[in-house]
């Protein structure tokens, strides 16, 4: 079974400042297969990047995916208030069809 | 603008049966576009996918709960439930629904684009406790 494993765990930034968060996992991953959601205290997940790459309907260009094989990054230029969040990647396959990472706190 | 939201009666006591059941608006449960998932968080935890339903009702079941987790599909009434047998505390958690936008996956490979969970319900939060 692939773990995803994220880090860092805390990420402590300012607005204006970019963001880089990691995803490795422990096998390798289609890059059409990985995906990154952003989650806000009390809220749903939002999915932000799917295949790796693409943004998700709506989501800023300040987001952007990037990666293959074992190691995926999700970086976040110019950080803007709202993006103080938690993230979680994903991966989408086989056996068993759905695995998270454990997230990534980005914190001011 | 498809919806889904979850509903389910509240505390559940140990060694009970959790159902929760989630129902989609504005778009058809059967378009055959998409797969249709429950996936939890517990308190001040990560997420954990839970399984997943096609509206024929093919199932795909996280193996690590899947003696315990059964996923149907009520395609008249637009709604897919869970149902999670011999619960304990350390079942309680938010559950969450939510719209799959991967295809059919045999036990090696999947064989279609994957676009992410990009519809989520806005949560129920469980309890387990006698």
């Amino acid at each position: 079974e692939i773990v995803l494993t994220q880090s860092p765990g805390t990420l402590s930034l300012s607005p204006g400042e970019r963001a880089t968060l990691s995803c490795r996992a422990s096998q390798s991953v289609s890059s059409s297969y990985l995906a990154w959601y952003q989650q806000k205290p009390g809220q749903a997940p939002r999915l932000i990047i799917y295949a790796a790459s693409s943004r998700a309907t709506g989501v800023p260009d300040r987001f952007s995916g990037s990666g293959s094989g074992t190691d995926f990054t999700l970086t976040i230029t110019r950080l803007e208030p709202e993006d103080f969040a938690v993230y979680y990647c994903q991966r989408y396959g086989s056996s068993p069809r759905h695995t998270f990472g454990q997230g990534t706190k980005l914190e001011v | 603008q498809v919806q889904l939201q979850e509903s389910g009666p509240g505390p559940v006591k140990p060694s009970e049966t959790l159902s929760l059941t989630c129902t989609v608006s504005g778009g058809s449960i059967s378009s055959g576009s998409y797969y249709w998932g429950w996936i939890r968080q517990p308190p001040g935890k990560g997420l954990e996918w839970i399984g997943t339903i096609y509206y024929t009702g093919s199932t795909y079941y996280n193996p690590s709960l899947k003696s315990r987790v059964t996923i149907s599909v009520d395609t008249p009434k637009s709604q897919f439930s869970l149902k999670l047998s011999s619960v304990t505390a350390a079942d309680t958690a938010i559950y969450y629904c939510a719209r799959d936008g991967g295809g059919y996956c045999s036990t090696t490979s999947c064989y279609t684009d994957y676009s992410g969970m990009d519809v989520w319900g806005q949560g129920t939060t469980v309890t387990v406790s006698s």
